[in-house]
């Protein structure tokens, strides 16, 4: 069936550094991908969207790039900040029911200063 | 703008009382909705979602049951609570019209005693 699988966590770096959050996905044709973002003690935001092969999706200095040959939607961000402390979920919603979402297990990351 | 409202924000319960969350939504007419229950350290898992009222999709056998009374309220229920009920219930909806966007209320704690 269908599933995302994430790299597990936590993830620590210093503030300014490089990250790249895995993901890799199972699904039959073209889903969409999906980054959401989750702060402490608060609900799912969405972060961005891809939902076609090839496409990246990107908001506030996060990107991810839609690889069909790679099944993957790696999330990276070129110099994170502490604000960007958070727990990531990967997911998709399969081309056959758009009602349907499948969550990664999650991804803490905790940038320090 | 769409906004999702969970009320209570945290809930203490006893095994084998009874259960109800609420999710009203608005901004939005017809929305998709969907029950998410997301365990200590994990990811979501979707437990209901709703194309309209009165229409209920269970995905995991449970002893949950949802409800959608009017087009933007959806209740979580149970008759008797398990300590395998604890966990952060999330309400989410896609806005009528805008498959993909997916967003979140403020989550349920609820810890079962």
């Amino acid at each position: 069936g269908d599933s995302v699988t994430q790299m597990e966590g936590p993830v620590t770096l210093s503030e300014e550094a490089f990250l790249t959050i895995n993901c890799t996905y199972t699904a039959t044709g073209y889903p969409s991908l999906f980054w959401y973002v989750q702060y402490p003690g608060e609900g799912l935001q969405l972060l961005l969207k891809a939902t076609k092969a090839d496409d990246k999706g990107s908001n506030k200095g996060f990107e991810a790039t839609y690889r069909k040959e790679t099944t993957s939607f790696h999330l990276e961000k070129g110099s994170v900040q502490v604000s960007d402390s958070a727990v990531y979920f990967c997911a998709l919603s399969p081309p056959y029911n758009f009602n349907k979402f499948y969550f990664g297990s999650g991804t803490k990351l905790n940038v320090k200063p | 703008s769409q906004t999702i409202h969970q009320w209570p924000a945290t809930l203490v319960q006893p095994v084998g009382s009874p259960l109800s969350l609420e999710c009203t939504v608005e901004g939005t007419s017809n929305p998709n909705l969907y029950w998410y229950r997301q365990a200590a350290g994990r990811g979501l898992q979707l437990l209901f979602y709703s194309v309209g009222i009165g229409q209920i999709s269970s995905e995991v056998p449970q002893n949950l049951s949802a409800s959608r009374p009017q087009d933007r309220q959806f209740i979580l229920s149970s008759k008797k609570l398990l300590l395998s009920d604890s966990g952060f219930y999330l309400c989410a909806a896609i806005a009528g019209g805008r498959y993909n966007e997916q967003f979140f209320g403020p989550g349920t704690r609820l810890t079962v005693l």
